[in-house]
């Protein structure tokens, strides 16, 4: 069966900080991958999105990258994170016409 | 580009009433999907709606897609503690299996026993 590994679960990391979230599936290949930010108590902003290895489409721009270094691994990295760069973000695999499976998410609380 | 409006945003209930959301979109879509989220964890994919006026039932869970394809619904019959969360309905406007989804704001149910 098909699972996705995201971690770590929270992190609390100083303005100006780097970032690395690193996403891994498995029991499937080449997936559609997706990383999403939801602020508190609101909805899902699509952040990037992968249809392959070194594929990456971005939604919004902003303080944020992603890279896909091998079929089943997505990374979300910053250089220098921002106090709005705070939220729960989460990876998910899968395709819009068949629904989609999400980790277990990361809270980042810059400071 | 394409919105996906999801109302109400809160809504409180007493354990054993009945919970609507309802979900419009700016575009037809191609199919529509409802995901639960509860405190604290992620969404959950609950099920996908495909064709024009399309009713499917989970238990006390009802979805419904309106004819046109630009509006949804979840109804929850009988509400228990454990339906506490956050749903979401998603859509997809059409094009390759990859087209994106784009998510409503969801809506947050409480329920008081």
């Amino acid at each position: 069966s098909q699972t996705i590994h995201q971690w770590p679960a929270t992190l609390v990391q100083p303005v100006g900080s780097p970032l690395s979230l690193e996403c891994t599936v498995e029991g499937t290949s080449n997936p559609n991958l997706y990383w999403y930010r939801q602020a508190a108590g609101r909805g899902l902003q699509l952040l990037f999105y992968s249809v392959g290895i070194g594929q990456i489409s971005s939604e919004v721009p902003q303080n944020l990258s992603a890279s896909r270094p091998q079929d089943r691994q997505f990374i979300l990295s910053s250089k220098k994170l921002l106090l709005s760069d705070s939220g729960f973000y989460l990876c998910a695999w899968g395709r819009a016409n068949y629904g989609y499976t999400f980790g277990s998410g990361t809270r980042l609380t810059v400071v | 580009g394409q919105q996906v409006m999801q109302i109400p945003q809160y809504q409180h209930v007493q354990e054993g009433e009945d919970f609507t959301t309802y979900c419009n979109s700016s575009t037809t879509l191609s199919n529509i999907q409802w995901y639960k989220q509860r405190p604290g964890g992620h969404p959950v994919f609950l099920i996908q709606l495909v064709k024009s006026g399309e009713v499917k039932k989970q238990k006390r869970l009802t979805f419904q897609f309106g004819e046109a394809k630009k509006n949804s619904s979840l109804h929850i019959t009988a509400t228990q503690t454990t339906d506490v969360g956050t749903y979401f309905c998603a859509g997809r406007a059409g094009g390759t299996s990859y087209g994106k989804l784009t998510f409503g704001q969801g809506t947050i149910l409480t329920v008081h026993p």
